[in-house]
């Protein structure tokens, strides 16, 4: 059984901190990453990707690969009462393209 | 990325109806997959809809409860049958592109009484 795993928070910084959410996967075949923004209501809403090891920059967002320890993560620089949201990990691990998503960090930035 | 869009958006429905939920995609697209998600909970994979053949379903999902089909390359509909009120959750359609990465529709809320 294929599995992702992120700690359910919340995740509480103040505004303009960098917020760390990290996520870990099970199978080590696994070849794409991807962090989803979920607002509450609404459905998730594809903030970043990642395939290689190392770091991808994207505005204030940073996804971390580490394939060897099994570990994605995502940082949020500047961090804004906006990005107080869900943010799932998902996982895909065969050429099928059927992600596998972790349960969600809820992320709470304080003005 | 492929604009979705799904109907109905919400629906209140009774014990042991049907319900059809309709997505459509903006561009053709070569994959489309059907989510669940329950009130608190992530994002579980129903099936995936191919275009011309069978549903694949997951583990924990068969074709009878959660028909599916898709008529041509922009276009899907899933059945939610003899709902009971365990069904009642969030239901997200997704379309696929050449990068593997997956976007979602507004999804279809769903409680059953």
């Amino acid at each position: 059984q294929k599995e992702v795993e992120q700690n359910s928070g919340p995740l509480s910084v103040p505004e303009g901190a960098i917020a760390s959410l990290n996520c870990t996967y099970s199978d080590r075949g696994s070849q794409s990453f991807f962090w989803y923004r979920q607002y509450s209501g609404k459905s998730p809403e594809l903030i970043m990707f990642i395939y290689s090891n190392g770091d991808k920059e994207d505005g204030r967002f940073t996804a971390q690969l580490n394939k060897a320890s099994q570990y994605v993560s995502l940082l949020i620089r500047d961090s804004q009462p906006s990005d107080s949201a869900t943010y799932l990990c998902a996982v895909n691990g065969d050429s099928s393209y059927k992600l596998i998503f972790g349960s969600g960090t809820r992320l709470l930035v304080r003005p | 990325s492929a604009v979705i869009s799904q109907k109905p958006s919400r629906d209140i429905c009774q014990r042991g109806t049907s319900l059809t939920i309709q997505c459509q995609v903006d561009s053709q697209v070569t994959m489309m997959f059907w989510y669940r998600q329950q009130p608190g909970q992530s994002l579980t994979l129903i099936a995936t809809a191919n275009q011309g053949s069978e549903a694949t379903y997951e583990s924990g999902f068969v074709i009878d409860k959660f028909p599916i089909s898709r008529p041509n390359l922009t276009f899907s509909t899933l059945t939610v049958s003899n709902m009971s009120p365990e069904d009642s959750s969030i239901y997200l359609c997704s379309s696929g592109d050449s990068q593997e990465t997956q976007y979602f529709g507004p999804g279809t809320r769903l409680l059953v009484l």
